[in-house]
């Protein structure tokens, strides 16, 4: 059974840094890009980040292109999202459950059946 | 980057009735358009891709159609289970891009 889990969530001030993780099992990890979509509360989803199998191309949305780091490590079949350390890198804006991604080998490239439970980030003074 | 727009945002249906949503595109994303469906408090659930493919165990009465930029998800006879909110989602270009969602309840 595929699964899943992130962690790694919770308050951080304003220019502050996280680092969400996501461990997953039940499938050949090193096999399938992953992706971080998040939701702000009471809002639509927004596709964050993807990665490639082996972690040499990475995809951003422009919201947080510069801010935000996606990195994968297959031997502990985990999946990362640094969210960063510099001067106004989180804002307000940010704080959303972010969910960790990824596809089957029956659904299209691009769309995604399986999900996490995603971790509530939440960015406030 | 491609704007998804859905209509309407809340759609209010009869439990057996037939439900239909629209997703329009900015521009054409071919057929690389997929729907999913989210419950309070739960993760998004693939339900179709590629405008018309059902995810594993999606039962029949989901369909979706449509091409180009207008796209459309069918529930042919609504299941109390089936209240929920739905979103398109666009892969045809980076950044994948989702509508806004159509939240369908319970008339």
């Amino acid at each position: 059974e595929v699964q899943l889990v992130e962690s790694g969530g919770g308050l951080v001030q304003p220019g502050g840094s996280l680092r969400l993780s996501c461990a997953a099992s039940g499938f050949t990890f090193s096999s399938y890009w992953m992706s971080w979509v998040r939701q702000a509360p009471g809002k639509g989803l927004e596709w964050v980040a993807n990665i490639n199998e082996d972690g040499s191309e990475k995809y951003y949305v422009d919201s947080v292109k510069g801010r935000f780091t996606i990195s994968r490590d297959n031997v502990k079949n985990s999946l990362y999202l640094q969210m960063n350390l510099q001067m106004n890198s989180l804002r307000a804006e940010d704080t959303a459950v972010y969910y960790c991604a990824t596809r089957g080998p029956l659904a299209a490239a691009g769309t995604r059946d399986y999900w996490g439970q995603g971790t509530l980030v939440t960015v406030s003074s | 980057e491609i704007v998804m727009t859905q209509s309407p945002a809340t759609l209010s249906v009869s439990p057996g009735e037939r439900a239909t949503l629209s997703c329009r595109a900015s521009q054409s994303v071919s057929s690389n358009l997929a729907w999913y469906q989210q419950k309070p408090g739960q993760a998004p659930r693939l339900l179709i891709y590629a405008v018309s493919t059902r995810a594993t165990d999606i039962p029949a009465r989901f369909s979706g159609s449509g091409s180009g930029t207008e796209f459309t998800l069918t529930i042919s006879s609504l299941q109390s289970e089936d209240f929920a909110v739905y979103y398109c989602q666009q892969y045809n270009n980076w950044p994948y891009t989702f509508g806004q969602g159509t939240k369908l309840e319970i008339k």
